[in-house]
């Protein structure tokens, strides 16, 4: 099983300002098989990035990916008040699916 | 416009069952994998189950084989998630997602809104 670890844990930043979220797998996700996700409290997560580098549907271009192997990177270029969730990356390259612990973007 | 609906939240004791269910509305329902990800209070996402109700090719999560079943009813586009014997540690939100690829299954794009289901004596 591959395991995701994320960090930091927490990243406090102030809108306007970059943000740098990192994924981290135990061995090569293969095909660059990973997703990142937002989710907001109660609320459902929703897909931003796949294939390592793919926007979603409708996602803002301040939103990007990076990475292949073992590590991968989010990038939000400038914070917006709706950004100010939790991100959770996944991969999808082996069985089982698996997901990240979450890295939380929270106001400064 | 694509759609997941879930079931209504569940209490439920100890060693009771349970079935919940999510239905896709919006596309062709047998084209696309039908996952369930379980979130505990707090906590983040894990991986149970995934279905292609096309063929019924179902995937388990080792953490979850032989204590869910999934399965899904293709004429009424609906993908269910069992359990025979519930536990207080089942305590979670368990969300479906529509999930993308045809061989395996891949990312998920669009997502129900969850089922709450609660256990306790």
């Amino acid at each position: 099983e591959i395991v995701l670890t994320q960090s930091p844990g927490t990243l406090s930043l102030s809108p306007g300002e970059r943000a740098t979220l990192s994924c981290r797998a135990s061995q090569s996700v293969s095909g660059s098989y990973l997703a990142w996700y937002q989710q907001k409290p109660g609320q459902a997560p929703r897909l931003l990035i796949y294939g390592a580098s793919s926007g979603a549907t409708g996602i803002p271009d301040r939103f990007s990916g990076s990475g292949s192997g073992t590590d991968f990177t989010l990038a939000i270029s400038r914070l917006e008040p709706e950004d100010f969730a939790v991100y959770f990356c996944q991969q999808y390259g082996s069985s089982p699916l698996t997901f990240g612990g979450g890295t939380k973007v929270e106001i400064k | 416009e694509v759609q997941l609906v879930q079931s209504g939240a569940e209490v439920k004791k100890p060693g009771e069952s349970l079935k919940i269910s999510c239905k896709g509305s919006g596309y062709s329902f047998t084209s696309y994998w039908i996952g369930w990800v379980r979130q505990m209070p707090g906590q983040g996402l894990e991986w149970v189950a995934i279905i292609y109700p096309d063929d019924s090719d179902t995937r388990y999560s080792p953490s979850f084989q032989g204590q869910v079943t999934i399965s899904a009813d293709k004429s009424i586009s609906t993908a269910y998630l069992q359990w025979g014997s519930l536990k207080a540690s089942d305590t979670a939100m368990y969300y479906c997602a529509r999930g993308l690829g045809v061989t395996a299954p891949r990312h998920f794009d669009y997502w129900g809104q969850g089922t709450l289901v609660t256990v306790s004596s």
